[in-house]
């Protein structure tokens, strides 16, 4: 089954103390990227990656880090996790090239920093 | 730069009744048109999407959009709704060969027995 998987689901931290969320996809894409959800503000774009090695800042890159050794999987790091990241998560994929293809999306990850 | 505006936060409707959630955009190239479903504690999913050809374009379950240019929209519509699609709906533009997908804020559909 063609699908997005992130870990973890739901994640309670302290600031400060460094996080990871993992992303996987089995679909073979070449473009992933993160997003946070926040109400009223809807899906804003933190990173995005093009291809294996090749990643660049969305609009709300602060606080965050990526990385992209293999294809199939693109991490979240949170150095140092502050209450403002307290957000609801998503990773996404889709083919590149045009037209603009669908993205795929992963059931998410609800963070919680206190 | 692009830009997406849902004009309704959240839209209560009753069962079986139609229902329009309203999508405007703005962009100075040619643009790509999607509209998403968030279901309860679920990433979201593909609705439907414009990316040229027919104005018209629908779904599976019923939905339809219209991309119109010259008002810069491409709202949502159902003839009539379920319960079932009691969902948040977010309405996403994109241009050609880019990689970039901007999200509206979301209207939250409340289908109402």
């Amino acid at each position: 089954e063609a699908q997005v998987t992130q870990n973890p689901r739901y994640l309670i931290t302290v600031t400060g103390k460094k996080l990871t969320v993992t992303c996987s996809q089995n679909m073979n894409h070449e473009y992933m990227s993160w997003y946070r959800q926040d109400p009223g503000l809807g899906l804003r774009q933190i990173y995005y990656s093009m291809n294996v090695e090749v990643t660049d800042k969305g609009d709300v890159p602060e606080g965050y880090k990526v990385s992209r050794k293999e294809k199939r999987n693109f991490p979240l790091i949170l150095e140092s996790p502050s209450p403002n990241q307290t957000s609801l998560y998503f990773c996404a994929s889709s083919l590149s090239g045009t037209p603009s293809p669908e993205a795929f999306f992963g059931q998410g990850t609800r963070l919680t920093v206190v | 730069a692009q830009s997406v505006t849902q004009l309704d936060s959240q839209v209560p409707v009753f069962e079986e009744a139609p229902v329009e959630l309203r999508c405007n955009y703005s962009s100075s190239v040619s643009v790509y048109l999607f509209w998403y479903v968030q279901y309860p504690n679920q990433g979201l999913q593909l609705l439907l999407k414009y990316l040229s050809g027919s104005t018209l374009v629908e779904s599976i379950n019923g939905f339809e959009a219209e991309f119109n240019k010259s008002q810069t929209s491409f709202h949502l519509r159902k003839p009539s709704v379920h319960i079932s699609d009691t969902a948040e709906y977010f309405c996403a533009v994109s241009v050609s060969g880019g990689f970039k997908t901007i999200f509206g804020a979301g209207t939250r559909l409340f289908v109402k027995a």
